[in-house]
């Protein structure tokens, strides 16, 4: 059963910074691609961040980039979000998902995502 | 960067109602199109692929069309379990932009 699973939100002030993990189980982790969509409350989703199965090819959303890093560690089965100088508009709920490897590019499984909540 | 736009962002139906939901996007995608189903509290639920396959498992009164900038995402006969959030994303180019939802509600 392919599982995801989040950790790592929390409560934290502006200008702090976080990691995000998420772990992946119930499939070869190495050959698919990874995303990090957010979710803020009561509002749409809106795409972070895409990672390449091989970590050669990134992708960020205009209002994260220079400030979060997407890395993963396919030993591990495990993808990272590296959020640095965190802002007020960074709350959100933090989903990891998998892309298929249909060439559809769709996100076929998604984790139960993690808190983010940035707060003075 | 491609602009995903859904109408209308929220409608009210009934138990077997017909039920289409629009998105658009600012240029063509050909069929790079995705439709997901969020309920609150849970993360959302990949429905459709490619305008039109539907995942398995999903009930068969979904159903997707469309190619180009135009598409639509329809449930011939609305069931209680499908009072939720839609989404629609293109997955033609990054950024893998949703639209902005539509939210079906009971009437």
């Amino acid at each position: 059963e392919v599982q995801l699973v989040e950790s790592g939100g929390g409560l934290l002030k502006p200008g702090g910074s976080l990691r995000l993990s998420c772990a992946a189980s119930g499939f070869t982790f190495s050959s698919y691609s990874m995303n990090w969509v957010r979710q803020a409350p009561g509002k749409g989703l809106e795409w972070v961040s895409y990672i390449c199965s091989l970590s050669k090819t990134i992708y960020y959303a205009d209002s994260v980039r220079g400030r979060f890093t997407v890395s993963r560690d396919n030993a591990q089965n495990s993808l990272y979000l590296q959020m640095n100088s965190l802002r007020d508009e960074d709350t959100a709920v933090y989903y990891c998902a998998r892309e298929s490897i249909t060439g559809a590019r769709d996100f076929d499984y998604w984790g139960q995502g993690t808190l983010v909540t940035v707060s003075s | 960067d491609i602009q995903m736009t859904q109408s209308p962002s929220s409608l009210s139906a009934s138990i077997g109602d017909r039920v289409t939901i629009t998105c658009r996007a600012s240029q063509s995608i050909t069929n790079y199109l995705n439709w997901y189903q969020q309920k609150p509290g849970n993360a959302p639920k990949l429905l459709i692929s490619t305008a039109s396959s539907l995942q398995h498992g999903v009930p068969s009164r979904f159903s997707g069309s469309g190619s180009g900038t135009d598409f639509t995402l329809t449930i011939s006969s609305l069931q209680p379990a499908d009072f939720a959030t839609y989404y629609c994303q293109q997955s033609y180019s990054a950024p893998r932009t949703f639209g902005q939802g539509t939210k079906v509600e009971i009437k």
